[in-house]
Protein backbone atom coordinates (compact mmCIF):
# COMPACT_ATOMS: atom_id res chain seq x y z
CA UNK A 1 0.00 0.00 0.00
CA UNK A 2 1.30 3.58 -1.21
CA UNK A 3 -0.60 5.17 1.95
CA UNK A 4 -1.33 9.04 1.60
CA UNK A 5 0.40 10.65 -1.53
CA UNK A 6 0.53 14.35 -2.93
CA UNK A 7 1.46 16.12 -5.68
CA UNK A 8 2.87 17.78 -6.71
CA UNK A 9 5.61 17.97 -4.06
CA UNK A 10 7.09 21.63 -5.06
CA UNK A 11 5.58 24.28 -7.01
CA UNK A 12 6.68 27.70 -7.26
CA UNK A 13 3.54 30.01 -8.49
CA UNK A 14 3.36 33.61 -9.46
CA UNK A 15 0.15 35.56 -7.68
CA UNK A 16 -2.73 35.11 -9.15
CA UNK A 17 -1.97 32.15 -10.55
CA UNK A 18 -4.66 28.52 -10.06
CA UNK A 19 -3.72 25.30 -8.69
CA UNK A 20 -4.52 22.37 -7.66
CA UNK A 21 -3.31 19.43 -5.69
CA UNK A 22 -4.00 16.38 -5.44
CA UNK A 23 -4.08 13.90 -2.69
CA UNK A 24 -4.69 10.21 -2.90
CA UNK A 25 -5.22 7.37 -0.40
CA UNK A 26 -5.42 3.33 -0.87
CA UNK A 27 -6.39 2.63 2.47
CA UNK A 28 -10.11 2.89 2.03
CA UNK A 29 -10.18 5.32 4.50
CA UNK A 30 -13.62 7.78 5.20
CA UNK A 31 -12.17 10.75 6.54
CA UNK A 32 -9.45 12.71 4.71
CA UNK A 33 -8.38 16.80 5.80
CA UNK A 34 -6.18 18.99 3.92
CA UNK A 35 -3.65 21.57 6.63
CA UNK A 36 -1.28 23.93 6.11
CA UNK A 37 1.97 23.80 8.13
CA UNK A 38 3.73 27.57 8.59
CA UNK A 39 6.55 28.04 11.05
CA UNK A 40 5.58 28.77 14.89
CA UNK A 41 1.99 27.82 13.82
CA UNK A 42 1.60 24.49 13.91
CA UNK A 43 -1.10 22.83 11.45
CA UNK A 44 -4.17 24.43 10.73
CA UNK A 45 -7.03 22.49 8.99
CA UNK A 46 -8.17 24.29 5.91
CA UNK A 47 -10.63 21.73 4.82
CA UNK A 48 -11.94 18.19 5.28
CA UNK A 49 -14.63 15.58 4.14
CA UNK A 50 -16.11 13.02 6.17
CA UNK A 51 -17.17 11.36 2.75
CA UNK A 52 -17.40 10.84 -0.61
CA UNK A 53 -19.53 13.91 -2.02
CA UNK A 54 -19.09 15.91 1.30
CA UNK A 55 -16.65 18.95 2.52
CA UNK A 56 -16.79 21.28 5.33
CA UNK A 57 -14.64 24.34 6.17
CA UNK A 58 -12.12 24.32 8.41
CA UNK A 59 -10.17 26.60 10.60
CA UNK A 60 -8.50 28.41 7.60
CA UNK A 61 -10.80 27.77 4.55
CA UNK A 62 -10.75 31.41 2.83
CA UNK A 63 -8.85 31.11 -0.52
CA UNK A 64 -9.30 27.67 -0.92
CA UNK A 65 -11.70 25.32 -2.42
CA UNK A 66 -12.14 21.52 -2.70
CA UNK A 67 -13.86 18.27 -3.76
CA UNK A 68 -13.98 14.88 -2.94
CA UNK A 69 -15.51 12.95 -6.11
CA UNK A 70 -13.76 9.85 -5.29
CA UNK A 71 -13.68 8.27 -1.85
CA UNK A 72 -9.87 7.90 -2.30
CA UNK A 73 -8.97 11.79 -3.87
CA UNK A 74 -9.41 14.77 -2.13
CA UNK A 75 -8.21 17.89 -4.20
CA UNK A 76 -7.14 21.20 -2.72
CA UNK A 77 -7.81 24.28 -5.26
CA UNK A 78 -6.21 27.78 -5.05
CA UNK A 79 -8.19 30.01 -7.31
CA UNK A 80 -6.08 33.10 -7.59
CA UNK A 81 -2.83 32.37 -5.51
CA UNK A 82 -1.39 34.98 -2.93
CA UNK A 83 1.73 35.67 -1.30
CA UNK A 84 0.06 34.52 2.09
CA UNK A 85 -0.36 30.89 1.25
CA UNK A 86 3.51 29.93 0.90
CA UNK A 87 3.33 27.48 2.92
CA UNK A 88 3.32 23.45 3.12
CA UNK A 89 0.42 21.55 2.44
CA UNK A 90 -0.49 18.24 4.09
CA UNK A 91 -3.28 15.77 3.51
CA UNK A 92 -4.55 13.06 5.89
CA UNK A 93 -7.13 10.34 5.82
CA UNK A 94 -8.35 8.57 8.93
CA UNK A 95 -10.92 5.50 9.27
CA UNK A 96 -14.07 6.09 11.32
CA UNK A 97 -15.41 3.64 13.80
CA UNK A 98 -18.57 4.67 14.75
CA UNK A 99 -19.20 7.18 17.57
CA UNK A 100 -14.85 7.29 18.20
CA UNK A 101 -14.24 10.04 15.73
CA UNK A 102 -10.26 10.27 17.32
CA UNK A 103 -8.40 7.56 15.19
CA UNK A 104 -4.91 8.23 13.97
CA UNK A 105 -4.37 10.35 11.14
CA UNK A 106 -2.48 9.33 8.28
CA UNK A 107 -0.17 12.02 6.63
CA UNK A 108 1.04 12.49 2.88
CA UNK A 109 4.56 13.40 2.58
CA UNK A 110 3.15 17.29 2.18
CA UNK A 111 3.69 19.63 -0.88
CA UNK A 112 5.90 22.73 -0.94
CA UNK A 113 4.34 26.23 -2.40
CA UNK A 114 5.79 29.63 -3.06
CA UNK A 115 3.56 32.06 -4.06
CA UNK A 116 5.85 34.99 -5.09
CA UNK B 1 -6.22 31.66 23.51
CA UNK B 2 -5.21 28.82 21.31
CA UNK B 3 -6.70 25.55 21.91
CA UNK B 4 -3.45 23.46 22.33
CA UNK B 5 0.09 25.53 23.17
CA UNK B 6 3.43 24.05 23.94
CA UNK B 7 7.26 24.93 24.52
CA UNK B 8 8.43 25.44 21.14
CA UNK B 9 11.71 24.65 22.96
CA UNK B 10 14.61 23.87 21.01
CA UNK B 11 15.16 20.98 23.90
CA UNK B 12 18.67 20.44 23.38
CA UNK B 13 20.33 17.56 25.66
CA UNK B 14 23.29 14.87 25.47
CA UNK B 15 22.48 10.91 24.65
CA UNK B 16 21.33 9.24 27.04
CA UNK B 17 19.54 12.14 29.19
CA UNK B 18 15.83 12.30 30.15
CA UNK B 19 13.61 14.65 28.93
CA UNK B 20 10.34 16.03 29.68
CA UNK B 21 7.92 18.34 27.87
CA UNK B 22 4.10 19.48 28.56
CA UNK B 23 1.41 20.58 26.65
CA UNK B 24 -2.00 22.79 27.75
CA UNK B 25 -5.07 22.60 26.17
CA UNK B 26 -8.29 25.16 26.96
CA UNK B 27 -10.92 23.15 26.19
CA UNK B 28 -11.87 21.04 29.48
CA UNK B 29 -14.14 18.66 26.91
CA UNK B 30 -11.35 17.76 24.99
CA UNK B 31 -11.66 13.76 25.11
CA UNK B 32 -8.70 12.30 23.43
CA UNK B 33 -4.68 13.03 23.29
CA UNK B 34 -1.98 11.92 21.33
CA UNK B 35 1.66 12.83 20.93
CA UNK B 36 2.94 12.97 17.07
CA UNK B 37 6.62 13.07 15.93
CA UNK B 38 7.72 15.38 12.74
CA UNK B 39 11.21 14.76 11.24
CA UNK B 40 12.31 17.59 9.85
CA UNK B 41 10.35 18.43 6.57
CA UNK B 42 8.26 15.14 6.62
CA UNK B 43 4.96 14.44 7.41
CA UNK B 44 3.86 14.53 11.08
CA UNK B 45 3.22 10.47 12.41
CA UNK B 46 1.38 9.12 15.77
CA UNK B 47 3.95 8.65 18.47
CA UNK B 48 1.63 7.26 21.16
CA UNK B 49 -2.06 7.94 22.46
CA UNK B 50 -1.99 9.33 26.02
CA UNK B 51 -4.39 7.29 28.06
CA UNK B 52 -6.28 8.53 31.43
CA UNK B 53 -3.86 6.19 33.95
CA UNK B 54 -0.99 7.53 31.99
CA UNK B 55 0.74 4.85 29.55
CA UNK B 56 4.41 3.66 28.14
CA UNK B 57 5.89 2.75 25.08
CA UNK B 58 9.50 1.79 25.50
CA UNK B 59 11.67 4.65 25.96
CA UNK B 60 8.42 7.53 26.07
CA UNK B 61 5.82 7.97 28.72
CA UNK B 62 2.47 10.08 28.34
CA UNK B 63 0.70 11.75 31.12
CA UNK B 64 -2.41 13.25 31.51
CA UNK B 65 -3.61 15.71 34.01
CA UNK B 66 -7.27 17.04 33.62
CA UNK B 67 -7.59 18.82 36.22
CA UNK B 68 -4.63 21.44 35.51
CA UNK B 69 -5.69 20.61 31.36
CA UNK B 70 -2.02 19.29 30.36
CA UNK B 71 -0.30 16.12 29.03
CA UNK B 72 2.95 15.55 29.25
CA UNK B 73 5.66 13.30 27.39
CA UNK B 74 8.73 11.92 28.89
CA UNK B 75 11.59 10.46 27.17
CA UNK B 76 14.13 8.35 28.85
CA UNK B 77 17.79 6.79 27.69
CA UNK B 78 17.78 9.73 24.77
CA UNK B 79 18.67 8.53 21.36
CA UNK B 80 20.08 10.59 18.01
CA UNK B 81 17.16 9.57 16.54
CA UNK B 82 14.75 11.01 18.94
CA UNK B 83 15.68 14.78 17.52
CA UNK B 84 12.08 15.62 16.10
CA UNK B 85 9.28 17.95 16.62
CA UNK B 86 7.14 16.55 19.19
CA UNK B 87 3.40 17.71 18.28
CA UNK B 88 1.06 17.64 20.86
CA UNK B 89 -2.75 16.81 19.88
CA UNK B 90 -6.35 16.74 21.08
CA UNK B 91 -9.64 15.80 20.11
CA UNK B 92 -13.30 16.75 21.05
CA UNK B 93 -16.17 14.65 21.91
CA UNK B 94 -17.79 14.09 18.44
CA UNK B 95 -15.25 15.97 16.03
CA UNK B 96 -13.96 14.71 13.49
CA UNK B 97 -10.79 17.44 14.06
CA UNK B 98 -7.76 17.19 15.92
CA UNK B 99 -6.27 20.22 17.04
CA UNK B 100 -2.43 20.32 16.97
CA UNK B 101 0.37 22.54 18.98
CA UNK B 102 2.73 23.99 17.39
CA UNK B 103 5.09 21.31 18.30
CA UNK B 104 8.10 20.90 20.88
CA UNK B 105 11.40 20.53 19.08
CA UNK B 106 14.04 18.38 20.47
CA UNK B 107 17.45 18.09 19.69
CA UNK B 108 20.16 14.76 21.18
CA UNK B 109 23.66 15.59 20.82
CA UNK B 110 26.49 12.90 20.77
Amino acid sequence: NAGVTQTPKFRVLKTGQSMTLLCAQDMNHEYMYWYRQDPGMGLRLIHYSVGEGTTAKGEVPDGYNVSRLKKQNFLLGLESAAPSQTSVYFCASSYATGRNFYNEQFFGPGTRLTVL
Amino acid sequence: RKEVEQDPGPFNVPEGATVAFNCTYSNSASQSFFWYRQDCRKEPKLLMSVYSSGNEDGRFTAQLNRASQYISLLIRDSKLSDSATYLCVVTKPNDYKLSFGAGTTVTVRA
